[in-house]
């Protein structure tokens, strides 16, 4: 049964960048995708972008293109999420999902970043 | 960009009843490639369906999904009261996008 742990809340300043982290247990880190999907306070889910360790080239939905990164390190099974050139409206809790890669099954338990001055 | 809408936004029924939400999209989905999620307060979505029908591991039979091209279905047979909660549809025939999701809650 495969967990993913993500790292603790954070706050940062808008114009700042934050990297979220993924740690995968119990599964075949490098041959399924981690994706990431945010959700705004009392909002719908929005995908941001995935990526399969072991061909390393992760894919990313136009609306983040140029502002997210998606990496994996496969010693560590662990995904990461950075963004950058932050606004309030990013404030959203991240969360990462593994398996496939075009549907989501786990989630992990989803980590808030709050963006203000 | 596909464009998913659910429909009703809110559905007020009892326990035991039968749900039917749908999930409409701006254009034919591929190869009925839609997935439907479960979302209680502060948890991570949970995945019921893929491929339009197919069932998560898991996932009690009394959910079902249907539907292809532009028209989808989830339907609960028989609602428990573990089952009120939040759902959403997802496409992944192109790129990956979201509905707003349907609030079904206790009548």
């Amino acid at each position: 049964q495969v967990q993913l742990v993500q790292s603790g809340a954070e706050v940062k300043k808008p114009g700042s960048s934050v990297k979220v982290s993924c740690k995968a247990s119990g599964g075949t880190f490098s041959s399924y995708a981690i994706s990431w999907v945010r959700q705004a306070p009392g909002q719908g889910l929005e995908w941001m972008g995935g990526i399969i360790p072991i061909f390393g080239t992760a894919n990313y939905a136009q609306k983040f293109q140029g502002r997210v990164t998606i990496t994996a390190d496969e010693s560590t099974s662990t995904a990461y999420m950075e963004l950058s050139s932050l606004r309030s409206e990013d404030t959203a809790v991240y969360y990462c999902a593994w398996g496939h890669p075009n549907w989501f099954a786990p989630w992990g338990q989803g980590t808030l970043v709050t963006v203000c001055s | 960009e596909i464009v998913l809408t659910q429909s009703p936004a809110t559905l007020s029924l009892s326990p035991g009843e039968r749900a039917t939400l749908s999930c409409g999209a701006s254009q034919s989905v591929s190869s009925s490639y839609l997935a439907w999620y479960q979302q209680k307060p502060g948890l991570a979505p949970r995945l019921l369906i893929y491929d339009a029908s197919s069932r998560a591991t898991g996932i009690p039979d009394r959910f079902s999904g249907s539907g292809s091209g532009t028209d989808f279905t989830l339907t609960i047979s028989r609602l428990e009261p573990e089952d009120f909660a939040v759902y959403y549809c997802q496409q992944y025939g192109s790129s990956i996008t979201f509905g707003q999701g349907t609030r079904l809650e206790i009548k």
